[in-house]
């Protein structure tokens, strides 16, 4: 367990509004991630961060940005919500040899 | 990009029997890989990890190999039981493109009672 924490679990926003995800960590792990899960898709990843202000994109970053400005903390934002990204979100970091770890995931509806 | 796929996506067994799960990749510079399980609604749990340099993990009654010639990696699960119902997912992490992790969709498991 890497104590890793998502807000809000579950949302459901309308299509042109703004959405930000959170996630929090208390073991001081250098590198975050966010995932999206899609049936038939399987993990995508998003973005990635291996530092505080260091960051890069992923597989699926369009319509997609990320902010860590803090090592605790990796916020997901989409700026304008489409229904393409009603999701399953998933933030993980990654400990010692490189083992990745899950948060509980955040469920995300666009209508 | 870095390819994983498992095969077959679902599987039905009986209780008390013994199974394989199967994860295949493409990259020839595999660093680690490791096998997640995820229950309905919730996120992975690590299960085990396999260094580049190791040949299997075992914890339990889970034994996971490694071959890096292949590009196959198995996971044993002995004496199945109806609690290991869930999905098994594998990611590999390569050598060649920094902290980046390859997925495959998973093999959904049912044991029977």
């Amino acid at each position: 367990d890497a104590g890793i924490t998502q807000s809000p679990r579950h949302k459901v926003t309308e299509t042109g509004t703004p959405v930000t995800l959170r996630c929090h960590q208390t073991e001081n792990h250098r590198y975050m991630y966010w995932y999206r899960q899609d049936p038939g898709h399987g993990l995508r990843l998003i973005h990635y961060s291996y530092g505080v202000k260091d960051t890069d994109k992923g597989e699926v970053s369009d319509g997609y940005s990320v902010s860590r400005s803090k090592t605790e903390d990796f916020l997901l934002t989409l700026e304008s919500a489409t229904s393409s990204q009603t999701s399953v979100y998933f933030c993980a970091t990654t400990g010692s040899g490189n083992t990745i770890y899950f948060g509980e995931g955040s469920w995300l509806t666009v209508v | 990009k870095q390819e994983v796929t498992q095969i077959p996506a679902a599987l039905s067994v009986p209780e008390g029997e013994n199974l394989v799960l199967n994860c295949s990749f493409t990259d020839s510079a595999i660093y680690n890989l490791q096998w997640f399980r995820q229950d309905p609604g919730k996120g992975l749990t690590s299960l085990l990890l396999i260094q580049s340099s190791q040949r299997e993990q075992t914890s339990g009654r889970l034994n996971a190999s490694l071959d890096k010639s292949s590009g196959r990696s198995t996971l044993y699960i002995a004496a199945s039981q109806p609690g290991d119902s869930a999905t098994y997912l594998c990611a590999e992490l390569s050598s060649n493109t920094g902290n980046q992790f390859y997925f495959g969709t998973g093999t959904s498991l049912t044991v029977i009672p």
